[in-house]
Parts: structure tokens; C-alpha cells; sequence
């Protein structure tokens, strides 16, 4: 059981490439998050999934792209890297709600970007 | 919109004194309020957590309670010592749908 994984762990890439985060968990969880942290900023919520199929936006959606294709996968695309885009970005699993209330979230161990 | 204000920023404490760190939250309809500790380069990873229909919780040196009223939780640390120190976040629910909100952080540094 190796709970949320993400890759890669370090990337560096220039102003106006794409590329894709990938997360991945084996806990059958059905919600699934992207975040970015920022010194000061804590975590910020980019977008989110709630199912296979279904996604949604969060605080800082723009610039991001996510899809949902199967309940393990959630991967998060940039479209044309920018340099406010450079953060360390953590994908998140959680159980859906149970009775009385909503569920701890398992982290990746994160991925630090650098634009340059 | 919903958010989340964390104090302090950041907190230092000598190695055996309490450390007590606050939180308020603007969404009435908030119901889960986890707290998180990430110490330096790794994830954040859950210490304690309450819901709405709780007052209190503790768990050996960690206590969290929560004012529903007055809308604020706060996280208590008893006893601390130094691999008490990382950051702390707090968070809350956000009525209605499947987000969490967290706070900005709180440095805490157990000075030994």
C-alpha cells in the first residue's frame, strides 16, 4: 500500500513549456486534490475531483488543467509554464464523506517546480 | 468568499512550555477541522482533528477545541519538545461542498 505517489519529485522548465504532474493512489479513495504551497500562502487549492469523471475548480484554477480519468489517477497538466507558477505542488486522496462528517486527506510527498 | 485565518505566523517557545496556535473560519456551514503538521521538505500529515459536534479533543500532548460560536478552533501542544517543531496548518470544511480550506501556517520552533 503505497498511498499517494507523485511524480516526478523535481522539475525545472522554461517559460511557455507543458507539461503533466502525475498522482496516483491505491486507497480507493473517491476525492482527489491538487494544491500549491507558497511561503506565506500556505495551501492553495487548484482543483479538485470527487469521482471518476468529475472535476472541479478550487482557489487558483488558471493556468491548470486536471482530468479524472479512473478513481487512481489525477494527473494535473500545465499548459504554457509561466514563473508564478513556480511552487511546490502537493495532490491529495481522501475517503468520501462518511456519517457525521468529512475524512483526513493523505498527501503526496510533493513535487517542487521551478519556471525559469 | 470562505477562508481560513491562521496566528501566529510563526511562534517560538522554550522546550516544555505549551504552545497554543488559532485559527478562525468565516463559513458557519464548516462541520471537519483538521490540523496538519509538514516538517521541513516532506507532506503534511494529520495530527488531530475535530467536527462540529465536539467541543473538545485530545490526544496525549495535542487538544483542539473549537468556539462554533465564535467561529475559531485552536490547536494546543503540551510539553513541547524539539520534534515538535515544523509547521502547522490548520483547516476547515466548507459547508456544502468537498473542499478544505487550509491557513497560511504557523512556524512553530521549540527552543531547546
Amino acid at each position: 500500500n503505497a498511498g499517494v505517489t507523485q511524480t516526478p519529485k523535481f522539475q525545472v522548465l522554461k517559460t511557455g513549456q507543458s507539461m503533466t504532474l502525475q498522482c496516483a493512489q491505491d486507497m480507493n479513495h473517491e476525492y482527489m486534490s491538487w494544491y500549491r504551497q507558497d511561503p506565506g500562502m500556505g495551501l492553495r487549492l487548484i482543483h479538485y475531483s470527487v469521482g471518476a469523471g468529475i472535476t472541479d475548480q478550487g482557489e487558483v484554477p488558471n493556468g491548470y488543467n486536471v482530468s479524472r480519468s479512473t478513481t487512481e489517477d489525477f494527473p494535473l497538466r500545465l499548459l504554457s509554464a509561466a514563473p508564478s507558477q513556480t511552487s511546490v505542488y502537493f495532490c491529495a486522496s481522501r475517503d468520501g464523506d462518511v456519517p457525521f462528517g468529512n475524512t483526513e486527506a493523505f498527501f503526496g510527498q510533493g513535487t517542487r517546480l521551478t519556471v525559469v | 468568499g470562505e477562508n481560513v485565518e491562521q496566528h501566529p505566523s510563526t511562534l517560538s517557545v522554550q522546550e516544555g512550555d505549551s504552545a497554543v496556535i488559532k485559527c478562525t473560519y468565516s463559513d458557519s456551514a464548516s462541520n471537519y477541522f483538521p490540523w496538519y503538521k509538514q516538517e521541513l521538505g516532506k507532506r503534511p500529515q494529520l495530527i488531530i482533528d475535530i467536527r462540529s459536534n465536539v467541543g473538545e479533543k485530545k490526544d496525549q500532548r495535542i487538544a483542539v477545541t473549537l468556539n462554533k460560536t465564535a467561529k475559531h478552533f485552536s490547536l494546543h501542544i503540551t510539553e513541547t519538545q524539539p520534534e515538535d517543531s515544523a509547521v502547522y496548518f490548520c483547516a476547515a470544511s466548507i459547508g456544502g461542498t468537498y473542499k478544505y480550506i487550509f491557513g497560511t501556517g504557523t512556524r512553530l520552533k521549540v527552543l531547546a
